[in-house]
């Protein structure tokens, strides 16, 4: 099955600063790549994701990237503000979804 | 907009007793979602239910059971809950063929 790892588990930001999260997959069928972002006392919310035919999204200040070959792929914020703080999980899954796996999560921290 | 609700946000129960998690989701989705949220470990699926009356093991499973009479509502159950099952409770649904999961705020167990 599907092993998503991600790194780093905690990351600590200044203000305006750049921030990236990586993971990485294992299954070559996975096709389908979210990122959600959990704020505190809330569920995880989709912040952005790609599928395998794109190499790249952006949405505003939030990009994700993805190399199929290597099996992994990342989320960038730029210009981080203190709203940004949170925890971001990304994940995996073929088409049907029903066999999502999510990475351990990065615990996001933007210092004013 | 898509709104899953979850019965409690906290919850302390004692070693032994039976113990019940409510899901409702209110866009006619066909498939639902529990996972299991612990720190260093993101997300772990535990039951997943594509239609009424259907259900299907996740990561998980043991230790729980999960209902579904209705299309909106899926119901969590620790027959007997251990001090093992104190966690966060995340329940999410989702349209079939689509991607997007949405989650409830989930619930946080304490068992004693």
């Amino acid at each position: 099955g599907e092993n998503v790892e991600q790194h780093p588990s905690t990351l600590s930001v200044q203000e305006g600063d750049s921030a990236v999260i990586k993971c990485t997959y294992s299954d070559s069928a996975s096709n389908y790549f979210p990122w959600y972002k959990q704020e505190l006392g809330k569920g995880p919310q989709l912040i952005i994701d790609i599928r395998s035919n794109v190499g790249e999204k952006k949405d505003q200040r939030i990009a994700v990237t993805l190399n199929k070959t290597a099996k992994h792929f990342s989320l960038h914020i730029t210009e981080t503000q203190p709203e940004d703080s949170a925890v971001y999980f990304c994940a995996a899954s073929p088409y049907n979804n029903n066999d999502m796996r999510f990475g351990a999560g990065t615990r996001l921290t933007v210092k004013p | 907009d898509v709104k899953v609700t979850q019965s409690s946000r906290y919850l302390v129960k004692r070693t032994g007793e039976k113990v019940f998690l409510e899901c409702v989701q209110d866009m006619d989705h066909e498939n639902m979602f529990w996972y299991r949220q612990d720190p260093g470990l993101g997300l772990r699926l535990i039951y997943f239910s594509y239609d009424v009356k259907m259900k299907e093991k996740g990561d998980i499973p043991e230790g729980y059971s999960v209902s579904r009479e209705k299309k909106e509502r899926f119901s969590l159950i620790l027959e007997s809950a251990s001090t093992n099952q104190t966690s966060m409770y995340l329940c999410a649904s989702i349209r079939s063929s689509y991607n997007e999961q949405f989650f409830g705020p989930g619930t946080r167990l304490t068992v004693l």
